[in-house]
């Protein structure tokens, strides 16, 4: 059983580019929530889709935009990156009808120049 | 706004000790999840809590949970080097299903 898996697993962008940031979900779920961890930090929620509808959203600006896809995977992107992009991006699955236990990949690592 | 704080941030600590990690929320909360995660990886899933006085074990590491004091203790027992890594405790509610993470604590075992 794949759990949940992300692409790419680094990145190098520099100020003012775009990037798009990949997830597919553990089987069985339905839910994908994208989370920012900064160095030394604790997770911070980015926004949650489900359904392929943008179910919560935290507190980033809307160049941090997502999608989800009919077969439940989803893509963050980020629009006119900053240096303060740079952090590790963890994606989150979950099944909308259990106890909201997020598994959680790897993660992208994005830096920011 | 929600807020979880965790102490102690870093803790070192012998082989073979014990002791607890602490994780208060301002807020009332339904669910507590505490993770683990290893430097350079993503988070691994330790314990999901669900009501008041539930109460978790897996080997060395017992999870409780006051929802009324809003507390969560993560209790190490007889510690080893493995157990070395950052502990995260996460909170939601229903129909609130973002996780909104503590600070993280720091866990190094000493030999």
């Amino acid at each position: 059983d794949a759990g949940v898996t992300q692409s790419p697993t680094h990145l190098i962008k520099t100020r003012g580019q775009q990037v798009t940031l990949r997830c597919s979900p553990k089987s069985g779920h339905d839910t994908v929530s994208w989370y920012q961890q900064a160095l030394g930090q604790g997770p911070q929620f980015i926004f949650q889709y489900y359904e392929e509808e943008e179910r919560q959203r935290g507190n980033f600006p809307d160049r941090f935009s997502g999608h989800q896809f009919p077969n439940y995977s989803s893509e963050l992107n980020v629009n006119a990156l900053l240096l303060g992009d740079s952090a590790l991006y963890l994606c989150a699955s979950s099944f909308t009808s259990g106890t909201n236990e997020q598994f959680f990949g790897p993660g992208t690592r994005l830096t920011v120049l | 706004e929600l807020k979880v704080e965790q102490n102690p941030l870093f803790l070192s600590m012998q082989e073979g000790k014990n002791y607890t990690i602490y994780c208060n929320y301002s807020t009332t909360s339904d669910r507590l999840y505490w993770y683990r995660q290893d430097p350079g990886k993503s988070l691994e899933s330790l314990f999901v809590l669900l009501s008041n006085g539930a109460v978790k074990q897996e080997g060395r590491l017992m999870a409780s949970l006051d929802t009324k004091a809003r507390l969560s203790t993560l209790h190490i027992t007889a510690a080893v080097h493995d157990l070395s890594a950052t502990y995260f405790c996460a909170v939601d509610s229903f129909g609130n299903e973002k996780l909104t993470f503590g600070t993280g604590t720091r866990l190094t075992i000493i030999p």
